[in-house]
């Protein structure tokens, strides 16, 4: 599975749109950009997957670039409980692909 | 429709007993995975499991640890004659059959004293 590189940490106002950026320089054409986040120290908890359009759902957005090198995750107003380690992960959807997660990005929501 | 289960949510040996984590997957879910994080630390995949067979176990440590998903019944993840390393967080995943996404349980907490 390609390695991804997040920011370690960042900061976001109560209510305002956060943007999580991820590079995956070296993805492969048949990988997906998968999106969880632990809220501390629960299991963690599936967003967003996308191969190469645009995601949306009830939970965020996913912005993957035409290259495909970099994503963006889009939490389009967030709360205090939004408060959580974002992990953006790349693997081929398939049966018995584990998720490789790295360090995440620990993002704070402050009200 | 309930989630994934996991039990008991804390569990405390003593050095050299055993732990036995049970974690039973989404309905219509048949593979199962484990995955286990240290303090401070990221998780990391231990083993991946089907009804009845185990398929990629690359994760799991070579001794002590061992794994089933029998027919009837949930997932076990056992460790034998534990030691003070093997305190963390071990959350098994279930995956929806179609499209591939793993669902998380709330985690076993062991703390070895």
């Amino acid at each position: 599975d390609a390695k991804t590189t997040q920011p370690p940490s960042m900061d976001c106002a109560e209510g305002r749109a956060a943007n999580l950026p991820c590079n995956h320089s070296t993805i492969s054409g048949n990988e997906y950009v998968y999106w969880y986040r632990q809220i501390h120290s629960q299991g963690p908890q599936y967003i967003i997957h996308g191969l190469k359009n645009n995601e949306t759902n009830e939970m965020a957005s996913l912005i993957i670039t035409e290259d495909r090198k970099s994503s963006t995750l889009i939490l389009p107003h967030a709360t205090l409980r939004d408060t959580a380690v974002y992990y953006c992960i790349v693997r081929v959807k398939a049966a018995g692909n584990k998720l490789t997660f790295g360090g995440g990005t620990r993002v704070l929501v402050k009200p | 429709n309930a989630g994934v289960m996991q039990n008991p949510r804390h569990l405390v040996r003593r050095r050299g007993q055993e732990a036995r984590l049970r974690c039973s997957p989404m309905k219509g879910h048949s593979h199962v995975y484990w995955y286990r994080q240290l303090p401070e630390e990221g998780l990391k995949f231990m083993v991946y499991l089907q009804k009845e067979n185990i398929i990629d176990e690359s994760g799991m440590p070579k001794e002590r640890f061992s794994a089933e998903f029998p027919k009837e019944g949930p997932s076990i993840l056992r460790i034998q004659q534990v030691v003070r390393g093997d305190s963390a967080a071990y959350f098994c995943a279930s995956q929806t059959p179609e499209t591939y996404e793993q669902y998380f349980g709330p985690g076993t907490r062991l703390t070895v004293t």
